[in-house]
């Protein structure tokens, strides 16, 4: 019973290199999205995903990409790491977008860069 | 834009107290509103959900409460114990439908 499984779970990043956090699903969940939590800030929406290959951005979508190329996969690319992006970040999937059915998270991953 | 308030940022009680958690919201069109439990180092466990039409839900020791018109949720734990200890954060689902706008959580420590 994996449900949304993470990885890396810990990642350190010098400024400027580029990365892809994988998130992962298995239970055929539509919609998809990433997180990530800052001190005192709680959780802000990067970009989220309602089916393979539609894909949106949310509250602080730049200097990320993502890409939804099968319902079970959700990667989070990091283009250029900068130290803002220093961070943990989260996955979640839901079989819908929030109306009522519970929403999964991973068990995030936390990334320093330097 | 959605903005999520909760107070307060720490409690720490002692072991068997009923406490309340809180958390206000600036727009009240809103869809639902979850509280979830995060542990130290994990991510996010749901604990209640409450539809926009609902004013409570109740699991166990936990009663969650809903005034979408003052634009405030309650999380009430009844006879507190050592792990419940977590932080506890609330978020709402906007009417569009869109993803979740978050707190910035209570973390909670019950003294034995």
């Amino acid at each position: 019973n994996a449900g949304v499984t993470q990885t890396p779970k810990f990642q350190v990043l010098k400024t400027g290199q580029s990365m892809t956090l994988q998130c992962a699903q298995d239970m055929n969940h539509e919609y998809m999205s990433w997180y990530r939590q800052d001190p005192g800030m709680g959780l802000r929406l990067i970009h989220y995903s309602v089916g393979a290959g539609i894909t949106d951005q949310g509250e602080v979508p730049n200097g990320y990409n993502v890409s939804r190329s099968t319902t079970e996969d959700f990667p989070l690319r990091l283009l250029s790491a900068a130290p803002s992006q220093t961070s943990v970040y989260f996955c979640a999937s839901s079989s819908d977008r929030g109306y009522g059915n519970t929403i999964y998270f991973g068990e995030g991953s936390w990334l320093t860069v330097v | 834009k959605q903005e999520v308030t909760q107070i307060p940022a720490a409690l720490s009680v002692p072991e068997g107290e009923n406490l309340v958690l809180n958390c206000s919201f600036t727009d009240s069109a809103i869809y639902n509103l979850q509280w979830f439990r995060q542990d130290p180092g994990k991510g996010l466990t749901s604990l209640l959900l409450i539809q926009s039409s609902q004013r409570e839900q109740t699991s166990g020791r936990l009663n969650a409460s809903l005034d979408k018109s003052s634009g405030r949720s309650t999380l009430y734990i009844a006879a507190s114990q050592p792990g419940d200890s977590a932080t506890y954060l609330c978020a709402v689902t906007g009417d569009a439908g869109n993803m979740l706008t978050f707190g910035g959580g209570t973390r909670l420590m019950v003294k034995p």
